[in-house]
């Protein structure tokens, strides 16, 4: 079975500071990740995926993640975020597109 | 017109009373999914299926059930309500080798 884990549940930000939030994964198989967004009373949208290729993704709204294999992690950055950007970030897995397993989400706070 | 609709958008009902939420989507995906959503929890996946004759069990799907009308249309039924089933319900379709797609969500509220 897959799991995902955020560890942070909250990560307060200055505007236009950098900004890392962590995706560890579990799987026994190969699996394709992803990075969702939910702003405030809406529903997620995605922000970028990793099927193959390239470990480093590039997505939405000036966004990226790293797949690093060894460290089963799937890392989201911004190097600058907006006020705009505050939202609940969701990490998730898969292993073929069947079934979608999902971490618990971090709420990005980006403070003025 | 959103792909992926949801109705009611939220809903407020008592303890023991039948509720359904509704989906539809116009993306013509093959796969549809019912997923919660509570605070520090994530999504945890209810129901999913993958054509109309096809319904499968998910993670947390006790006290629920399910009805795939069509290929466009997937129903979550709560038989009888109970205050722990308060949560924000998802609705998701798939298709192929490609991301879910998400409904705006239903605020339930069992009191």
């Amino acid at each position: 079975a897959q799991s995902v884990t955020q560890l942070d549940s909250q990560v307060p930000v200055f505007e236009e500071a950098p900004v890392e939030l962590r995706c560890n994964y579990s799987s026994s198989v190969s699996v394709y990740l992803f990075w969702y967004v939910q702003y405030p009373n809406q529903g997620l949208q995605l922000l970028l995926k990793y099927l193959s290729g390239s470990t480093l993704v590039k997505g939405i709204n000036g966004f990226e993640a790293e797949f690093n294999k060894s460290q089963t992690s799937f890392h989201l950055r911004k190097p600058s975020v907006h006020i705009s950007d505050t939202a609940e970030y969701f990490c998730a897995v898969s292993v073929n597109f069947n079934k979608f397993y999902f971490g618990s989400g971090t709420k990005l706070n980006v403070k003025p | 017109d959103a792909d992926v609709t949801q109705t009611p958008r939220n809903r407020i009902t008592k303890t023991g009373k039948r509720i359904m939420l509704e989906c539809s989507q116009t993306k013509g995906h093959d796969r549809m999914y019912w997923y919660r959503q509570d605070p520090g929890l994530g999504l945890r996946l209810i129901y999913y299926s993958f054509d109309v004759k096809d319904i499968n069990k998910g993670e947390i799907s006790d006290g629920y059930s399910v009805s795939r009308q069509a290929q466009a249309k997937f129903s979550l039924s709560l038989e009888s309500a109970i205050p722990n089933q308060t949560a924000l319900y998802f609705c998701a379709t798939g298709a192929g080798v490609n991301e879910q797609f998400f409904g705006p969500g239903t605020r339930l509220t069992v009191l």
